[in-house]
């Protein structure tokens, strides 16, 4: 299937400060992508869905100032926790869509704010 | 509106038992349905998914899933349990159209395999 990079892999990062994650599909135009959060020991939930060229759209419950989401291009998505907290420790991960019927996640970012 | 329901947050199997894997779920559309599976610290991988067409799925692994509409479940099955199938599987339904992708998971059920 098509390859879908996330980076980094994982981040450490201070209280406070801003913490920049790519999503990337590298063999295909992707104009929507998907952001989700997995809690440790939880399931995954939807945070925002991200269109190319346009707003994100974000699920309820999820700050859209505080998780600026930002899709310039067919091939790049960006996710930027701003002014982080311990609680944002999370692990998030992405999709991008390719076509009507294809779907295919990043490895995932593991974040931990101390 | 979407949910998915897991049955048994763990399940335990022997090496070479069945494994039998429950996912309920609620679709207020046609269901694009997926089973997944994560191991520790590691992204998702698609075990298999139910489109369109033929009910009865087969992914990878030797992993199956039968999609029953009028008992809305989409459990995932394999005849011979390995120890290398311990992970954490996780189903998930989508809408179809624009909305195809945008996964709703169900709480994810641990699986884990004995000698």
């Amino acid at each position: 299937g098509a390859v879908v990079s996330q980076h980094p892999s994982w981040v450490i990062c201070k209280s406070g400060t801003s913490v920049k994650i790519e999503c990337r599909s590298l063999d295909f135009q992707a104009t929507t992508m998907f952001w989700y959060r997995q809690f440790p020991k939880q399931s995954l939930m939807l945070m925002a869905t991200s269109n190319e060229g346009s707003k994100a759209t974000y699920e309820q419950g999820v700050e859209k100032d505080k998780f600026l989401i930002n899709h310039a291009s067919l091939t790049l998505s960006t996710l930027t926790v701003t002014s982080a907290h311990p609680e944002d420790s999370s692990f998030y991960i992405c999709s991008a869509r390719d076509g009507p019927t294809e779907a295919f996640f990043g490895q995932g970012t593991r974040l931990t704010v101390v | 509106a979407q949910s998915v329901t897991q049955l048994g947050s763990h399940v335990s199997v022997s090496e070479g038992a069945l494994v039998l894997l429950r996912c309920n779920y609620s679709s207020s559309v046609p269901p694009y349905l997926f089973w997944y599976v994560q191991y520790p610290n590691q992204g998702l991988q698609l075990l298999l998914k139910y489109t369109t067409g033929a009910t009865l799925v087969k992914g990878i692994n030797g992993f199956e899933a039968e999609f029953k509409k009028s008992e809305t479940s989409f459990h995932l099955t394999k005849p011979s349990a390995h120890m290398s199938d311990a992970a954490e599987y996780f189903c998930a339904v989508s809408g179809a159209g624009t909305s195809y992708g945008k996964l709703t998971f169900g709480q994810g059920t641990i699986l884990t395999v004995h000698p």
